[in-house]
C-alpha cells in the first residue's frame, strides 16, 4: 500500500457549483478523517469516521458539506453549492485506533 | 482549551546547526503529541510523537523534549540540513478520537 491517496489533486471550479472529493486510506487502517488547511495555517479537522460510522463533526462543516465512507474503505467529501470562502486545501488521514495518522496530498479547491 | 500555541512563526537556521520549535497546550486531556513536515503542496507527514509518559524521544536526528508540568513540548533538529527546510506543525490530541490541534505551523529555512 503506497498511502493515503486523493482524488483529485487540483479542482477550480465556479461559485454556486457542487464539488465532490474522493479519499483512499491506508488499507488496515479503520479510522479516516477530513482536515481543511488553508494558506498559512494548520490543518483544522472537519469529520472522522471509525470504519464506516461518522463519528464527529466540527462545526466548521455547515450544512453545505457532507462526508460519506461506505462500507468502511474509501470516503467522498462534498461541498453544495460552493463559496469563495470554501477554497482551501481539502486533507484526508487514515490510522488505526491507535497510532499516528498518515496524510495523504490533499485536493486544492479553487472557487472562482 | 482546545488551542495549542506553536512559536516561533519562522526560523532561519545555518546548515549543521540545531533547530528547535517550541509548543504550549492548555488541554490535560491531550495525550498525544505528533509533529508534522510539510513541504509546499504537499500533505503533512508524520516525523515524530510523543505521550506524557516520557519527557524524551528520539528518531534520527529529530528529538521531541516534553515537559508535563509546563504543558509544552518542542522538536530538536540536530545537524539541520538544507533538505530540513519546510514548515513544521505540532499538534495534540485526547484519548480516543485522536482527532489532532494543531499549531500554527513555523516555516523553517536552513541556510546552506
Amino acid at each position: 500500500d503506497t498511502g493515503v491517496s486523493q482524488d483529485p489533486r487540483h479542482k477550480i471550479t465556479k461559485r454556486g457549483q457542487n464539488v465532490t472529493f474522493r479519499c483512499d486510506p491506508i488499507s488496515e487502517h479503520n479510522r479516516l478523517y477530513w482536515y481543511r488547511q488553508t494558506l498559512g495555517q494548520g490543518p483544522e479537522f472537519l469529520t472522522y469516521f471509525q470504519n464506516e460510522a461518522q463519528l464527529e463533526k466540527s462545526r466548521l462543516l455547515s450544512d453545505r458539506f457532507s462526508a460519506e465512507r461506505p462500507k468502511g474503505s474509501f470516503s467522498t467529501l462534498e461541498i453544495q453549492r460552493t463559496e469563495q470562502g470554501d477554497s482551501a486545501m481539502y486533507l484526508c488521514a487514515s490510522s488505526l485506533t491507535t497510532g499516528g495518522a498518515f496524510f495523504g496530498q490533499g485536493t486544492r479547491l479553487t472557487v472562482v | 482549551q482546545q488551542q495549542v500555541k506553536q512559536s516561533p512563526q519562522s526560523l532561519i537556521v545555518q546548515k549543521g546547526g540545531i533547530s528547535i520549535i517550541n509548543c504550549a497546550y492548555e488541554n490535560t486531556a491531550f495525550d498525544y503529541f505528533p509533529w508534522y513536515q510539510q513541504f509546499p503542496g504537499k500533505g503533512p507527514a508524520l516525523l515524530i510523537a510523543i505521550r506524557p509518559d516520557v519527557s524524551e524521544k528520539k528518531e534520527g536526528r529529530f528529538t521531541i523534549s516534553f515537559n508535563k508540568s509546563a504543558k509544552q513540548f518542542s522538536l530538536h533538529i540536530m545537524d539541520s540540513q538544507p533538505g530540513d527546510s519546510a514548515t513544521y506543525f505540532c499538534a495534540a490530541s485526547g484519548q480516543g478520537a485522536q482527532k489532532l490541534v494543531f499549531g500554527q505551523g513555523t516555516r523553517l529555512t536552513i541556510n546552506p
